[in-house]
């Protein structure tokens, strides 16, 4: 079981990046997955999460109406599209597989990617 | 309310046992998932629901949940276990969200 993350970078306030998380190792459309993020020296936030079927998507209240999250089960790939960021944006963000299969609800994060870094900074 | 209060630190001499707790209202109706993360590495899962211990992690770590409180005990604490532990659940007030504590960080003596 494999998560790799890309994509991140810097970027400038208000402006926009797109996330990717290539999964491998497992059944990618039996489960759940998330976006977990990490200021630098700080604890874990996580950012938004989508049901195994994308039938449910929630956020975080911090990011909710700038970042969408979604899937693609062609591609065994999941996405965090990111818009008007901010510097409290700043972290490492990590792919995460939930434990739960084809549930409704979220379990325990099971599998995490190493993370890709965004830093947004002028 | 949605927080999970953790002690920032806690410390353990090698060999014995440490207990690091968590506490908030969601852990009344939702079980607590604790996570290791040792210096510049993701997260793992350790324990999970009730009293279930992730693939792959020692039986040293076990889980306990009562009321508004989960607690990680270590015996038998190894140089290995020094990491921050982080404590998660699901959202009371929102089920499809998430909440994590703010993190112990464990140091064996």
């Amino acid at each position: 079981v494999q998560l790799v993350e890309s994509g991140g970078t810097w970027v400038q306030p208000g402006k926009s990046l797109r996330l990717s998380c290539a999964a491998s190792g497992f059944t990618f459309d039996d489960y759940a997955m998330h976006w977990v993020r990490q200021a630098p020296g700080r604890g874990l936030e996580w950012v938004a999460g989508i049901t195994w079927d994308g039938g449910v998507m929630d956020y975080a209240a911090s990011v909710k109406g700038r970042f969408t999250i979604s899937r693609d089960s062609a591609r065994n790939s999941l996405f965090l599209q990111m818009q008007s960021l901010t510097r409290a944006d700043t972290g490492l963000y990590f792919c995460v597989k939930d434990i739960l299969v084809a549930a409704n609800r979220w379990g325990a994060f099971e599998i995490w990617g190493p993370g890709t870094m965004v830093t947004v900074s002028s | 309310s949605s927080e999970l209060t953790q002690d920032p630190a806690v410390s353990v001499a090698l060999g014995q046992t440490v207990t690091i707790t968590c506490q908030g209202d969601s852990l009344r109706s939702s079980y607590g998932s604790w996570y290791q993360q040792k210096s510049g590495q993701a997260p793992i899962l350790v324990m999970y629901g009730k009293d279930n211990r992730a693939s792959g992690i020692p039986d040293r770590f076990s889980g306990y949940s009562s009321g508004d409180t989960a607690s990680l005990t270590i015996t038998g604490t190894q140089a290995e276990d020094e990491a921050d532990y982080y404590c998660q659940t699901r959202d009371d007030s929102d089920n499809h969200r998430v909440v994590f504590g703010g993190g112990t960080k464990l140091t064996v003596l």
